[in-house]
């Protein structure tokens, strides 16, 4: 089993759809969770990190749920935007430099 | 804004040969990690840096070397290149240990 595991999509969805991507960590001492966004051909730059207690981005919002081991993204209101590949990112619980990244979720938003 | 710049995006290189990616991250960052980035299989940790000359493995060091001879850059060697290394690398830096990863563009590697 892969310490963290995504949906690889694509989740093709219409502009102004809600869209929500489940990961899941095998880990269950894991402290840190993040979602990073990878562009087309380009490097993965950080959306957002995930707290305990969720957190709010504008459109974006991200949740932690522990006792089952997954974190989740919705993002409302999809603009053309933000068609991109989101990774899951995990800590190594043996060392903090590690983070372990998902395989991504590939969202397409069309007009 | 943070820079992290990689010295090549594309290389051809063939079976064998010593090959040399570079990495340059102009914010002072204490930790600085590659990363090769396969479909499927996302982004694998080779090695990464806390420190100058300070190194340790990643998920997957075998066929590559590091040198950190100084703070802002961190180098990727492939002693004999092999088809297998053909893959998107990766060049990383934080701040903090469970810091932003910031990332270079990517260097492209094709080993023939």
């Amino acid at each position: 089993r892969k310490e963290v595991e995504q949906d690889p999509g694509p989740f093709n969805v219409p502009e102004g759809a809600t869209v929500a991507f489940n990961c899941t960590y095998s880990n269950s001492a894991s402290q840190s969770f993040f979602w990073y966004r990878q562009d087309c051909r380009k490097e993965p730059k950080l959306l957002m990190s995930v707290y305990s207690s969720g957190n709010e981005d504008g459109r974006f919002t991200a949740q932690l749920n522990r006792a089952s081991q997954y974190i989740s993204l919705l993002i409302r209101d999809s603009k053309l935007s933000d068609s991109a590949t989101y990774l899951c990112v995990v800590n190594r619980v043996d060392s903090s430099y590690k983070l372990i990244f998902g395989s991504g979720t590939r969202l397409l938003v069309r007009p | 804004d943070v820079k992290v710049t990689q010295s090549s995006r594309y290389l051809v290189k063939r079976t064998g040969e010593k090959v040399f990616l570079e990495c340059v991250q102009d914010m002072d960052h204490e930790n600085m990690f590659w990363y090769r980035q396969d479909p499927g299989l996302g982004l694998r940790l080779i090695y990464f840096s806390y420190d100058v000359k300070m190194k340790e493995k990643g998920d997957i060091p075998e066929g590559y070397s590091v040198s950190r001879e100084k703070k802002e850059r961190f180098s990727l060697i492939l002693e004999s290149a092999s088809t297998n290394q053909t893959s998107m690398y990766l060049c990383a830096s934080s701040l903090e240990s469970t810091g932003e990863l910031f990332f270079g563009e990517g260097s492209r590697l094709t080993v023939l």
